[in-house]
């Protein structure tokens, strides 16, 4: 498996406040990807990357904004949360676009906007 | 616009019965892949098949097959003789060219398959 982590794993926040989640990955890989995952919907794109600093909207992106400074690195922000935003959210990255499309995940964070 | 519909919203079997679930999609282009993933209980995404659009060749792993057929859009996904650690819920998803050199996935809204000892 790909090697990527999310953090946090889990956070607890209020209506108003700015958030960061962090998407890590040691593959290399050039696509990142943003999902968010609700009962009834399965998951959601929200954002991605497809190289450094260039990113792109998913179907879910309003309220979200993405940074990608390092290859590594894929930043969520949701810069003013509301409890719409209450979700499951998962990263993925794929090495190459076609072929060798095969998106893996990340362990998921949990957060919760009170 | 792509989409995926997983018709099934949930499915209960007894252990060692087989089980079909089904996956019918949407696209209009010719170069998009399909995936099937699983999520157990403990939340986790696994990924388990991908096949593009020009191979219509079915595909077993195991206990796992799955059929691909172009005419009727779908990418069917079954499980032989099921066992209680197939409970979870499985995705199907398809994933097509983006126009900026990335693939956009658009996921079905998910399968949870009950297996029953």
């Amino acid at each position: 498996d790909a090697g990527i982590t999310q953090s946090p794993r889990h956070k607890v926040t209020e209506t108003g406040t700015p958030v960061t989640l962090r998407c890590h990955q040691t593959e290399n890989h050039r696509y990142m990807y943003w999902y968010r995952q609700d009962p009834g919907h399965g998951l959601r794109l929200i954002h991605y990357s497809y190289g450094v600093k260039d990113t792109d909207k998913g179907e879910v992106s309003d309220g979200y904004s993405v940074s990608r400074s390092k290859t590594e690195d894929f930043l969520l922000t949701l810069e003013s949360a509301t409890s719409s935003q209450t979700s499951v959210y998962f990263c993925a990255s794929t090495a190459l676009a076609g072929e060798s499309d095969t998106q893996y995940f990340g362990p998921g964070t949990r957060l919760t906007v009170l | 616009a792509q989409k995926v519909t997983q018709a099934q919203t949930e499915i209960s079997v007894v252990e060692k019965e087989d089980v079909t679930l089904d996956c019918v999609y949407e696209t209009r282009d010719t170069t998009y892949y399909l995936f099937w993933y699983k999520q157990p209980p403990s939340g986790e995404l696994v990924f388990l098949i991908r096949r593009n659009s020009f191979d219509e060749q079915n595909e077993i792993s195991g206990r796992y097959s799955w059929n691909f057929q172009k005419s009727t859009s779908s990418f069917n996904f079954t499980i032989t003789a099921s066992q209680v650690v197939d409970s979870a819920v499985y995705f199907c998803a398809l994933s097509e060219g983006s126009g900026t050199g990335g693939f956009k996935t658009i996921f079905g809204a998910g399968t949870r398959l009950f297996v029953k000892a």
